[in-house]
């Protein structure tokens, strides 16, 4: 079975500054996906950004990075530029692909990393 | 942008009584999916639904457990008999395609409290 460990229950930034948040995966599977999600006060889980673990090269999406790491089975998230705004638990989920008729990809998630960012 | 969107926001039920939920989940997606997240703990997959069946479960997706699509847009999760451990989040979420490639949307959840 798939395991996602976010070993980081708490962090905090200076605004404008950097923060990375680490998550570590467990499968044998060889293909699959990764996601970060964030989850502000207002509770919509909104998608940060994926990885597709065939992809060799990083994901980014503005001032959002991350680090794959496939042999380590880690997944980091970088965040540039820390704004007040992007104060949220912040969630490492994996996904396999679906397997066949009837199955659907089914996200696993990590306990999450609660980020606060500090004026 | 089109959202997913769950009503109520919060749900306080007596144990042992029945509950639904509901979402809309975003108009042109075909794959739908309950998780829960207890208070301070992981969110849990629960179970996935597609062509107007269950795709997978979840050991969480007991016999109390049951999705519907009564009509084309509403997608409701009902606990038969609530237990105090039912008490949650629960997050509807959809996606047009099954694919990493195409994210799952979630919507704002509904905070279940069993008393």
């Amino acid at each position: 079975a798939q395991t996602v460990t976010q070993s980081q229950p708490e962090m905090s930034v200076q605004e404008a500054e950097t923060v990375t948040l680490s998550c570590t995966y467990d499968t044998s599977e060889s293909n699959y996906y990764l996601f970060w999600y964030k989850q502000p006060p207002s509770r919509q889980m909104i998608l940060v950004i994926r990885q597709e673990a065939y992809k060799q090269q990083n994901a980014t999406e503005n001032r959002f990075s991350v680090n794959f790491q496939k042999a380590a089975k880690s997944f980091s998230l970088k965040i540039s530029d820390s704004q007040l705004g992007d104060t949220a638990m912040y969630f490492c989920a994996f996904m396999k692909p679906p397997g066949g008729r009837g199955s659907q990809g089914n996200l696993i998630f990590g306990k999450g990393t609660k980020l606060s960012v500090k004026p | 942008e089109p959202e997913v969107t769950q009503t109520p926001s919060h749900q306080v039920t007596q144990m042992g009584q029945e509950v639904i939920l509901r979402c809309v989940p975003i108009s042109n997606h075909l794959y739908f999916y309950w998780y829960r997240q207890i208070l301070g703990q992981k969110v849990e997959f629960l179970v996935s639904f597609y062509n107007n069946e269950i795709s997978e479960k979840s050991e969480i997706f007991d016999d109390q457990f049951s999705v519907e699509r009564p009509d084309g847009s509403n997608f409701t999760l009902k606990i038969r008999s609530t237990k105090l451990e039912d008490s949650a989040m629960y997050f509807c979420a959809s996606s047009a395609f099954a694919l990493g490639n195409q994210p799952q949307h979630f919507g704002d959840g509904t905070r279940l409290s069993i008393l």
